[in-house]
């Protein structure tokens, strides 16, 4: 079982539909970052969490410490916003534990 | 059996007045929404919240409030209503990490401003 696991691994929506991506991590973390990737692009952090919810935009990411889960949060998606995101947490001991990425596909 | 309750099907207010609708759901879900649906312009999400005390806007929150202070209870609130809110109102909830079409929703408001 991996320690970060995120959901859906696959993503469709429609323009202009609310979207959440899931991450839940099984290890204590000093820090969770939302990362994006667009197809042939680089990768990009959107956010750096430890604690309540940060927003940038129409981006909204949240992350409860009790429950190791963090949320990403896309209001009004765009075609523009498809790409592959990736929750990756920084471990107890220093190390970047990455999850398997949830490649979303928004279609005018 | 999923549910998600909305406290009138029909309501009649006056230009001006203050108007609560309220939604509930019993499936212990975190995120929960408002809606409105008019002719020619689909569903718009006027707000959402993803927590308890948690909300935010959505396309078109202007006219409009929302209060979440219990998990399986959601209102939308018209401080003043116009004639321009008559509409049908939507609550839906779903699952954090859920995708848009697990989305269950209620029966709907159709509010009248008079």
């Amino acid at each position: 079982k991996n320690e970060v696991e995120q959901s859906p691994q696959n993503l469709t929506a429609q323009e202009g539909e609310f979207i959440t991506i899931n991450c839940s991590y099984s290890v204590g973390i000093s820090a969770l970052h939302w990362l994006q990737q667009h197809p042939g692009g680089g990768i990009v952090s959107l956010f750096m969490l430890s604690s309540g919810k940060k927003k940038h935009g129409r981006l909204i990411a949240t992350i409860n410490i009790q429950e190791k889960h963090s949320s990403l949060h896309i209001t009004a998606s765009h075609p523009r916003d498809s790409a592959v995101y990736t929750c990756a947490v920084i471990s107890g001991t220093d190390k970047l534990i990455f999850g398997t990425g949830t490649r979303l596909q928004v279609f005018p | 059996d999923v549910k998600v309750t909305q406290s009138s099907r029909y309501l009649v207010k006056r230009t001006g007045e203050k108007v609560f609708l309220e939604c509930v759901q019993d499936m212990d879900h975190e995120n929960m929404f408002w809606y409105r649906q008019d002719p020619g312009l689909g569903l718009r999400l006027i707000y959402f919240s993803y927590d308890v005390k948690m909300k935010e806007k959505g396309d078109i929150p202007e006219g409009y409030s929302v209060s979440r202070e219990k998990k399986e209870r959601f209102s939308l609130i018209l401080e003043s209503a116009s004639t321009n809110q008559t509409s049908m109102y939507l609550c839906a909830s779903s699952l954090a990490g859920g995708s848009t079409d697990t989305q269950y929703f209620g029966p709907g408001t159709r509010l009248t401003v008079l």
